[in-house]
């Protein structure tokens, strides 16, 4: 069973570009989590889709959004990028609930 | 929504049991309790999860006392490659799902 894929593995951009990255989830699994883990910090929660659908965010600025497809794969988009959003991108994703979280090797974004 | 906490670092040396506590006071009903693995520049992994009592795994054992309040991760004769960080988290099914700071954990030979 392929696990959590995400791309690209790193991303190089410069301040004030837009910036997408993409997860697929485990086969079955419907509710998608984005987290930012910036160097040597804990995880941050960005987002959490399930069934398509938004349903919480985190402390981020809304320059940070993101969808999740038919397929249950997702996308987050950050804009107008900052120095400050160099990070570790995480997807993980969950069949449903009171079960475990399953991560992805992440995106490194690198704000120039 | 439970909030954690954990010590922000513990040393151990190969071959012994390190036990690490994470505190939920305000943990609900339905909260299961789950910790994960995380080695530098890679997504965290599952390592054990429960609701109450104590679970064993092949790697780990979880010990939930009856309130529920606290939960104890313990690695067996831990190694050099068990240097990493250990997140305790609590959550029910859907909603934020996030994580504490976390505990570093530093193996020593």
């Amino acid at each position: 069973e392929a696990g959590v894929t995400q791309s690209p593995t790193h991303l190089i951009k410069t301040r004030g570009q837009q910036a997408t990255l993409r997860c697929s989830p485990i086969s079955g699994h419907t509710s998608v989590y984005w987290y930012q883990q910036a160097l040597g910090l804990g995880l941050q929660f960005l987002l959490w889709y399930d069934e398509g659908e938004e349903r919480n965010r985190g402390n981020f600025p809304p320059r940070f959004s993101g969808r999740q497809f038919p397929n249950y794969s997702s996308e987050l988009n950050v804009n107008a990028l900052e120095l400050e959003d160099s990070a570790l991108y995480l997807c993980a994703s969950k069949r449903g609930e009171g079960e475990k979280l399953f991560f992805g090797s992440g995106t490194q974004l690198s704000v120039l | 929504l439970a909030k954690t906490t954990q010590p922000i670092s513990m040393d151990s040396y190969e071959g012994q049991e390190v036990n690490i506590t994470c505190s939920h006071n305000n943990i609900a009903t339905n909260d299961y309790i789950t910790w994960y693995q995380q080695f530098p520049s890679q997504g965290p992994r599952f390592i054990i999860q429960g609701y109450k009592t104590k679970v064993t795994n092949e790697v780990a054992s979880l010990f939930i006392p009856a309130d529920r309040k606290s939960s104890t991760l313990s690695l067996p004769r831990v190694s050099l490659s068990d240097t990493a960080v250990y997140y305790c988290l609590v959550a029910t099914g859907g909603f934020k799902t996030i994580f504490g700071a976390g505990t570093r954990l530093f193996v020593k030979a």
